[in-house]
């Protein structure tokens, strides 16, 4: 079954550029839409966008300013950018894939996601 | 403050069955799916409901999801000491770009 697995650095400094992948396996990449969540500890669930393996992307409103999504289909992976990063950006962050029509459904599967600090 | 309202928590004895609401409007819930997910204590969040009442292969007919106009609610009947979880629902946005937007969260106690 498709499994996925987040990587990147677990500490970033305020003002800097916060960079997660996602690494699909057993399955491909194509053809599906790939989501970003994340999670403050102790707090709810925030989506931060969506890419198509075409490249085509959604983002959150409230942070689309600051993010920016890519993938690679050779290397069967998506990236996260988020630029700007203060401590508010503190999180667990998730990838998942949508499920549905054109992506308009459902979380599944998802990564067992990475914490991320943002600190001096 | 979550665009979608779920009830900070409920609590139920084991065997009993609870329901939790998810009350949104019309530019998301009205015109969307919903789905539910399921957090266990430091686990990822796992899907339980989609399509508004659909289960995913492996989820017990324990869990059952329904519709209706701006509100969803998630339903767990034979309540087990291991659905002590957080329970989110989710749907689609149009209110300015269409976006994915969450619930609060509402923390399952089985007493």
């Amino acid at each position: 079954q498709v499994q996925l697995q987040e990587s990147g650095p677990g500490l970033v400094k305020p003002s800097e550029t916060l960079s997660l992948t996602c690494t699909v396996s057993g399955g491909s990449i194509s053809s599906y839409y790939w989501s970003w969540i994340r999670q403050p500890a102790g707090k709810g669930l925030e989506w931060i966008g969506r890419i198509y393996t075409s490249g085509s992307t959604n983002y959150n409103p409230s942070l689309k300013s600051r993010v920016t999504m890519s993938v690679d289909t050779s290397k069967n992976q998506f990236s996260l950018k988020l630029s700007s990063v203060t401590a508010a950006d503190t999180a667990v962050y998730y990838c998942a894939r949508v499920g549905g029509a054109a992506g308009t459904g459902w979380f599944d599967p998802w990564g067992q996601g990475t914490l991320v600090t943002v600190s001096s | 403050q979550s665009v979608l309202t779920q009830p900070p928590s409920v609590s139920a004895a084991p065997g009993q069955k609870v329901t939790i609401s998810c009350s949104g409007s019309s530019s998301n819930i009205g015109n969307n799916y919903v789905s539910w997910y399921q957090q266990l204590p430091g686990t990822a969040p796992k899907l339980l409901i989609y399509e508004n009442n659909k289960r995913p292969s492996g989820i017990p007919d324990r869990f059952s999801g329904s519709k209706s106009g701006t509100s969803a609610t998630l339903g767990i009947t034979g309540l087990q000491t291991g659905d002590e979880a957080d329970y989110y629902c989710g749907t689609w946005d149009s209110s300015l770009s269409v976006h994915w937007v969450f619930g609060g969260g509402t923390k399952l106690t089985v007493l």
